[in-house]
């Protein structure tokens, strides 16, 4: 099956500083990549969706200027955690899409901002 | 607003017995469902889908069952092993400009040997 890398698979980091995270699909061309975000002993929630050379569209109640998204090529989104604060530590996880509708998940990224 | 949400949040089945997981889904637009599953700091694992024209599909030792007049998705895991233990996710599709997977709040599945 369709294979979904992230790195880092965790982080820590102090308060203010940025984070960057990348998402990777490994054995296909991604069109269309999604963040989402969990909290311990939540669902997934979506924050954005980004398709190759467009800008990403963002959920209702997510900052842009906050979780900068780039998807710059059909293998590769980055997600940059900009002045991170403990709050927006979480476990943060892309998926991909190819031709076909189906998501293919990555493993996660744990983000611990001190 | 409309939502996917899940009946039980943990469910302890015995090994070797079947599992039922039940998962409401209020969104009538929606047309295609998927569960995944989730190991403790992992990624969710694609298990089944089903599109909103079928009302059962069977997977190995899975099958999901859509009843679309009371808007509702199950999964049932057949002869249940410890590594079904995890948290299941349901999740609705609906297909168009945004394609976007809505979640439902999750079950956890603890297998009791």
């Amino acid at each position: 099956g369709a294979v979904v890398s992230q790195h880092p698979s965790r982080v820590i980091c102090k308060s203010g500083t940025s984070v960057k995270i990348e998402c990777r699909s490994l054995d296909f061309q991604a069109t269309t990549m999604f963040w989402y975000r969990q909290f311990p002993k939540q669902s997934l929630m979506l924050m954005a969706t980004s398709n190759e050379g467009s800008k990403a569209t963002y959920e209702q109640g997510v900052e842009k200027d906050k979780f900068l998204i780039n998807h710059a090529s059909l293998t590769l989104s980055t997600l940059t955690v900009t002045s991170a604060h403990p709050e927006d530590s979480s476990f943060y996880i892309c998926s991909a899409s190819g031709q076909q509708e189906t998501q293919y998940f990555g493993p996660g990224t744990r983000l611990l901002v001190l | 607003g409309e939502s996917v949400g899940l009946h039980l949040p943990t469910l302890s089945v015995q090994e070797g017995d079947n599992s039922i997981i039940n998962c409401a889904y209020s969104n009538s637009a929606s047309d295609y469902f998927i569960w995944y599953k989730q190991e403790s700091g992992k990624g969710p694992q694609f298990i089944i889908d089903i599109r909103s024209n079928m009302d059962k599909r069977q997977g190995q030792r899975v099958t999901v069952l859509l009843n679309k007049t009371v808007k509702h998705l199950s999964l049932q895991i057949a002869a249940t092993q410890p590594g079904d233990s995890a948290v299941y996710f349901c999740a609705e599709f609906i297909t168009g400009t945004a394609s976007k997977l809505t979640f439902g709040t999750g079950t956890r599945l603890q297998v009791t040997l």
